[in-house]
């Protein structure tokens, strides 16, 4: 496979639930982002990694985790959720470190929906 | 604040011109950029223009002008392939992207 992978395409989940969103690249690129994607709202960066480590967090609640163990593979980690949390979850990965200056790979999303 | 404003949604003729505007304001400029979405795919890059002026990619063409803080996308001899979002997105002077909210294209007949 080549670009950026996310799996699951689509996910349901009760507000109780635990659920996990994942996304490898395989590019070779040393930064990886995950941003959220709600329905005629600007993209909004939720978290950014730069080989390994992260290094934004933009005030994200602490239901979503992120995780990434090494430079070809991100998750979310997502537990207790809100309705309003339902959004595309957009995985991104940028050849340099972690710039808003880099053209970004995007993977095709995760829909998650929250009941 | 930052803000970048675009058309929520435009419709256009398969086989005309259509110009997309994206007007900012951000505290800094390092660049920017037009990202094309089609429904239930990713986003992917079309162009970044820096400096002043028009950039030519095939039938996509992006123009700049950073005194008026004013870009546009020009898609020429439109196809139905071309109905997609296209995102208009700022590098500020700390070199964070600022989105706009998308413009919705759509093609027709």
């Amino acid at each position: 496979e080549t670009g950026v992978t996310q799996t699951p395409r689509h996910l349901v989940m009760g507000m109780t639930n635990k659920k996990s969103l994942k996304c490898e690249q395989h590019l070779g690129h040393n930064a990886m982002y995950w941003y959220k994607q709600s329905a005629k709202k600007p993209l909004e960066l939720m978290f950014v990694y730069s080989l390994e480590e992260r290094v934004e967090n933009n005030s994200v609640p602490s239901r979503f985790s992120p995780e990434c163990p090494n430079s070809s593979h991100l998750f979310l980690h997502l537990h207790t959720l809100q309705p309003e949390d339902s959004a595309l979850y957009l995985c991104a990965s940028s050849q340099e470190s972690a710039s808003g200056a880099n053209v970004l790979t995007f993977g095709a999303g995760s829909r998650l929906t929250v009941l | 604040g930052q803000n970048i404003d675009q058309p929520t949604e435009m419709t256009a003729t398969e086989g005309a011109i259509v110009q997309i505007n994206c007007t900012y304001q951000t505290s800094g400029f390092n660049g920017l950029f037009w990202y094309q979405q089609h429904a239930g795919e990713a986003p992917t890059f079309l162009s970044y223009n820096v400096l002043d002026g028009l950039e030519e990619k095939g039938r996509f063409s992006s123009f700049l002008s950073r005194s008026k803080g004013y870009s546009y996308l020009l898609l020429k001899e439109l196809q139905m392939k071309d109905s997609a979002s296209y995102l208009c997105a700022v590098v500020d002077s700390n070199y964070q992207l600022i989105w706009g909210a998308g413009t919705k294209l759509i093609i027709k007949p």
